[in-house]
């Protein structure tokens, strides 16, 4: 059906706000991929989730971001206590999870700006 | 740690020409996918075409193909015919094989096609 999705599209945080991003993977996908794309830059790796185990958590930046996906469905990125440099887009993507099939397909992404 | 780089920030064609974009990477490993991802301005990441590393032959997809160079680890993007609808970001990505894993980004290549 329906590719990624992800909610806010666009995000305004006061620095020290709390803020949570949402994911919801193509039906089925077992793989979920959380990247941060900064301004000008490729995005590069923050966290991935088999089914709802979270099996790398390597690029989160800070003990400030926690990733979760109770369900092995839908996920949510939550940032603690924004901070200016956490500016970015934040991109989610799915994948079968097949190892054949390893085509990550994106979300449109959440644009988070800090203030 | 694997590395993926593109030295040409930005590229201009005409439409209808043939242009081509370079990416390089670094890897010690033997198994791995190589991947061409193409960014529309506010639009979400896609993917135009992939490379297994342990296949010879060049992929190709209808007006896009690459040049993989395995030894001098080189991944070019020649876009032929292009159109306008080709004008985006593309980025170059790398990701170790034998199992899902995340993307490493290069940082792109801003493609303008001029009418």
């Amino acid at each position: 059906g329906a590719g990624v999705s992800q909610s806010p599209r666009y995000k305004v945080a006061k620095r020290g706000q709390d803020v949570a991003l949402r994911c919801d993977p193509i039906s089925g996908h077992v793989s979920l991929f959380w990247y941060q794309q900064a301004l000008g830059q490729g995005p590069e790796f923050l966290t991935y989730f088999q089914n709802e185990a979270q099996l790398d958590k390597s690029g989160l930046p800070s003990d400030r971001f926690f990733a979760e996906r109770p369900e092995g469905s839908v996920s949510t990125l939550k940032i603690q206590r924004t901070q200016q440099e956490d500016s970015a887009v934040y991109l989610c993507a799915s994948s079968s999870g097949l190892t054949w099939s390893y085509e990550q397909y994106f979300g449109p992404g959440t644009r988070l700006t800090v203030t | 740690a694997q590395t993926v780089t593109q030295s040409q920030p930005e590229m201009s064609v005409q439409e209808a020409e043939t242009v081509t974009l370079s990416c390089t990477y670094d890897t010690s490993e033997s198994d791995y996918y190589l991947f061409w991802y193409k960014q529309p301005p506010s639009r979400q990441m896609i993917l135009v075409i992939r490379q297994e590393a342990y296949k010879q032959q060049n992929a190709t997809e209808n007006r896009f193909s690459v040049n993989f160079q395995k030894a001098a680890k080189s991944f070019s993007l020649k876009i032929s015919d292009s159109q306008l609808g080709d004008a985006a970001m593309y980025f170059c990505a790398y990701r170790r094989g034998g199992s899902q894993g995340n993307l490493i980004f290069g940082k792109g290549t801003k493609l303008s096609v001029k009418p």
